[in-house]
């Protein structure tokens, strides 16, 4: 079975583009969480879906924003970036199961913001 | 602020040393779990451990949960080289359905 995938892996961009990252779950999942991993502040929530619906937001402003697709395939993006978007962006699945609350971690895809 | 919090942030032990890391949260939970991350990688899942559970094993891993404390420990016996990562607790809490909140990590060095 497939694990989870994220593109792309690497990318630099600069202040002020906006920039959309993908994340493809494991096969039969349909809940997908992203977390952004910066060394200050660690592993912080920015949202999940399920069914295409956002079923919960983190603290981020509006400049981030997602997406789930009808194939659970979902994206993230973020506009107007600034510096302090560089970071590790990490999604992650989850099966249909709700008893085990795991999740399943793609390799994430690191933005650097100049 | 975060609900999990690790203790030590760092660790440096000589392979085949035991290594424990410790975890404490804030609110009542319904499970706790524990993740690997290697350098820049994405995180694996190492354990589950649920609310009405007190110790847990899988393979060199062994986990703890207290909830009268609010704590858990993971201990790694007989460490690797390979066990070089970052390790970090996580929680879902009782209060329904809510995204998995993450501590900051320790990070563990095992010297050959």
């Amino acid at each position: 079975k497939a694990g989870v995938t994220q593109t792309p892996r690497y990318l630099i961009k600069t202040r002020g583009q906006q920039v959309t990252l993908s994340c493809s779950p494991i096969s039969g999942h349909r809940s997908v969480s992203w977390y952004q991993q910066t060394p200050g502040q660690g592993l912080q929530f920015l949202f999940e879906y399920f069914s295409e619906t956002q079923r919960n937001k983190g603290n981020f402003p509006g400049r981030f924003s997602g997406r789930q697709f009808s194939n659970s395939r979902s994206e993230m993006n973020v506009s107007t970036l600034e510096l302090g978007d560089s970071a590790l962006y990490l999604c992650a699945s989850s099966p249909p199961d709700p008893n085990t609350g795991e999740l399943f971690f793609g390799e994430g895809s690191r933005l650097t913001v100049l | 602020s975060q609900q999990g919090e690790e203790d030590p942030q760092a660790l440096s032990i000589q392979e085949g040393e035991n290594a424990t890391m410790n975890c404490s949260y804030k609110t009542s939970i319904n499970n706790l779990q524990w993740y690997r991350q290697n350098s820049g990688r994405g995180l694996v899942h190492l354990i589950l451990i649920r609310s009405n559970e007190r110790e847990k094993h899988s393979g060199r891993l062994r986990v703890t949960l207290d909830t009268s404390k609010k704590s858990s420990s993971l201990l790694i016996t007989a460490s690797r080289a390979a066990d070089t990562a970052s390790y970090f607790c996580a929680t879902v809490l009782l209060s329904g359905n809510t995204p998995l909140v993450f501590g900051k990590g320790t990070r563990l060095s095992v010297i050959a």
